[in-house]
């Protein structure tokens, strides 16, 4: 069964950083693309960028290109998505997906909660 | 860039009824290798996102045969052919037909029970 796992929901204030993690197994993770997407409260789905885990080739929608960071470690199947300085407006839930030209299989999601 | 539109943005439907949400793109989404990476995911209350149809008209692993998909180009339907309680929640269209895949999801639109 392809599962993909997301870290526990995080509280952060601003300024603070911050790691999530999505753990895949069941397949070859190392050959499918690792989407994040960002869904803020009662808002539709945003693509942030890609990761491909087997050579780390990364492309960040121009929305998110410096405020976030992703990266992968294909040798225990884990994405990760990061920011080194949160702000409020990063409130929000987080998805990673795995796919090609589609997102076939999803995390469920890691809630992201920014206090001033 | 390629913005994905739906219509309509709420549906309002009796069970056992047909549903139909409509996707366009800004461009032509076939991509060189000649497929065209058109899906539709489905998001109930409270949970991910679930891969529904891809390519246009392929339903994914598990999904019910209600569910079909159409259309080509610029111009793309969803249709669940009798509407269950379970249906309920917002559908989405997106595309990738960029290499590296670069996802461009539509706004959603919200079904739900009459």
């Amino acid at each position: 069964e392809v599962q993909l796992v997301q870290s526990g929901a995080e509280v952060k204030k601003s300024g603070e950083s911050l790691k999530i993690s999505c753990k895949g197994s069941g397949y070859n993770f190392p050959s499918r693309w690792i989407a994040w997407v960002r869904q803020m409260p009662g808002k539709g789905l945003e693509w942030m960028g890609i990761i491909y885990p087997s050579d780390s080739d990364t492309r960040y929608s121009p929305s998110f290109q410096g405020q976030v960071t992703m990266s992968a470690d294909k040798s225990i199947s884990t994405a990760y998505l990061q920011w080194s300085s949160l702000k409020t407006s990063d409130t929000a839930m987080y998805y990673c997906a795995a796919g090609n030209y589609q997102p076939d299989f999803w995390g469920q999601g890691t809630l992201v909660t920014v206090s001033s | 860039d390629i913005v994905m539109t739906q219509t309509p943005l709420s549906s309002p439907v009796t069970l056992g009824q047909p549903a139909s949400i409509s996707c366009r793109s800004s461009q032509s989404l076939v991509h060189s290798d000649g497929n065209t990476y058109l899906s539709w995911l489905q998001q109930r209350p409270g949970q991910p996102p679930r891969l529904l149809i891809y390519k246009i008209s392929n339903r994914f692993s598990g999904v019910p045969d209600r569910f079909s998909g159409s259309g080509a180009g610029t111009d793309f339907t969803l249709k669940i052919s009798r509407v269950e309680s379970e249906d309920v929640g917002v559908y989405y269209c997106m595309q990738a037909t960029q290499f590296p895949p670069i996802y461009t999801f539509g706004q959603g639109t919200k079904v739900e029970i009459k």
